[in-house]
């Protein structure tokens, strides 16, 4: 079964600043997918970013871009000039496909500070 | 605008009394999943449904049924609440075709308190 770690439960960033969040997977499987979901207080989950395991090139969304490297089963989300509208909850989550449960980590809750 | 879509999205009540709470999707999509959110705990899957008459369980399906009776809706049926079935719901959907990238959308959420 597969298994996603966030280590991170909780980070503060400083607004404009650049932030990082860590997410750990593991699997056998060599073909996947991952997500970045973003759940503001508000609690709706919202799509931040999403990678196919098989593109070598890291996804890139405005100001948030992920560094997946396969060999380590890492995939981090890295949030630049972060915003006070980028304080939320994020869950990292890992889907095989077709049609597979997502598997999602615990979250790491973010606070960007004025 | 293309959504997910659930109703109630806060719902209190007692312990035995069956509730439903909907789901619609106008996305034409083929997949459908609900989700329950716990603290500590967080998403986990409850049943899916690849397409219309066609569900399964996910991870903690116990205390909860389902339908698919048409493509747009899937409905979360609570035949005997108990209170460890508080919790936030999510629905959520997806194309289902195995040749694109299978984002899943979600609904807003149900926020569910058994007494």
């Amino acid at each position: 079964a597969q298994t996603v770690t966030q280590s991170q439960p909780e980070m503060s960033v400083q607004e404009a600043e650049t932030v990082t969040l860590s997410c750990t997977y593991d699997t056998s499987e060599s073909n996947y997918y991952l997500f970045w979901y973003k759940q503001p207080p508000s609690r709706q989950m919202i799509l931040v970013i999403r990678q196919e395991a098989y593109k070598q090139q890291n996804a890139t969304e405005n100001r948030f871009s992920v560094n997946f490297q396969k060999a380590a089963k890492s995939f981090s989300l890295k949030i630049s000039d972060s915003q006070l509208g980028d304080t939320a909850m994020y869950f990292c989550a890992f889907m095989k496909p077709p049609n597979t449960p997502l598997v999602f980590g615990k979250g790491t809750r973010l606070s960007v500070i004025a | 605008e293309a959504q997910v879509t659930q109703n109630p999205r806060y719902l209190i009540t007692v312990t035995g009394k069956k509730l439903t709470v909907t789901c619609s999707q106008n996305m034409n999509h083929e997949y459908m999943s609900w989700y329950r959110q716990d603290p500590g705990l967080g998403l986990r899957q409850i049943y899916y449904s690849m397409n219309v008459e066609v569900t399964d369980k996910g991870d903690v399906p116990e205390g909860y049924k389902v339908s698919r009776k048409e493509k747009r809706n899937f409905p979360l049926i609570l035949e005997s609440p108990s209170p460890n079935q508080t919790s936030l719901y999510f629905c959520a959907s997806s194309l289902g075709n195995t040749r694109l990238t299978d984002t899943q959308y979600f609904g807003p959420g149900t926020r569910l308190t058994v007494l």
